[in-house]
């Protein structure tokens, strides 16, 4: 049973750059939320997508947009890179399918995102 | 107020011992409490997840809830070595929150000492 994948797992980008992670859910999951994580802090919430749609935003600026695709694997996008978008970057998916508002969430590994 | 509260730590216990780590939360309609463990550069983990008020056991692990205070908590029995991680309290809010939007605390760390 395959769990979240993330991709890549590490990425070193320049100030100003734009940047594209991708995200598969674990097998059965209809939906992908993102998360920002600090060094320190807990995850922070960017946004969920389900049936390809936006669903749920976080106080995340528009440089941060993603993607939900039929087969319900996601991209996060962000533009404009500044040095405080370093963090890891997690995607978590879910079975919302039918109202499922208690489905746990069940985390990839992570993308380390460092801007410099 | 932050709308999920943990304290930072580290939290540090004797191997054997019960560790309890405490949460509190603001929305009082939430419905949904997880905790996650998370070793220092990986990812959170899923292990104890509560709905209803009182003990939930699974193993070493007993989650409790109490709505009315809004406060969750963790109780690790027999600690060991390798429960030396950050432990994060996740709600889900009420269903007029929308969907599953988790908030985290900034998580507990606790050290299991030999």
């Amino acid at each position: 049973d395959a769990g979240v994948t993330q991709s890549p797992t590490h990425l070193i980008k320049t100030r100003g750059q734009q940047v594209t992670l991708r995200c598969s859910p674990k097998s059965g999951h209809d939906t992908v939320s993102w998360y920002q994580q600090a060094l320190g802090q807990g995850p922070q919430f960017i946004f969920q997508y389900y049936e390809e749609e936006e669903r749920q935003r976080g106080n995340f600026p528009d440089r941060f947009s993603g993607h939900q695709f039929p087969n319900y694997s996601s991209e996060l996008n962000v533009n404009a890179l500044l040095l405080g978008d370093s963090a890891l970057y997690l995607c978590a998916s879910s079975l919302f399918r039918g109202g499922n508002y208690n489905s746990p969430l069940h985390f990839g590994n992570g993308t380390r995102l460092t801007v410099t | 107020q932050k709308e999920v509260e943990q304290n930072s730590g580290p939290l540090s216990v004797p191997e054997g011992a019960i560790a309890s780590l405490n949460c509190t939360y603001s929305d009082r309609g939430s419905q949904s409490f997880f905790w996650y463990r998370q070793y220092s550069g990986k990812s959170p983990e899923l292990i104890m997840s509560i709905y209803s008020n009182g003990d939930k056991e699974d193993g070493r692990f007993t989650a409790q809830l109490n709505k009315a205070s809004q406060y969750v908590s963790l109780l690790i029995r027999d600690s060991q070595p390798s429960d030396s991680a950050t432990y994060l309290c996740a709600v889900l809010p009420g269903l007029t929150g929308g969907g599953n939007k988790l908030t985290f605390g900034t998580g507990t760390q606790l050290k299991v000492e030999l």
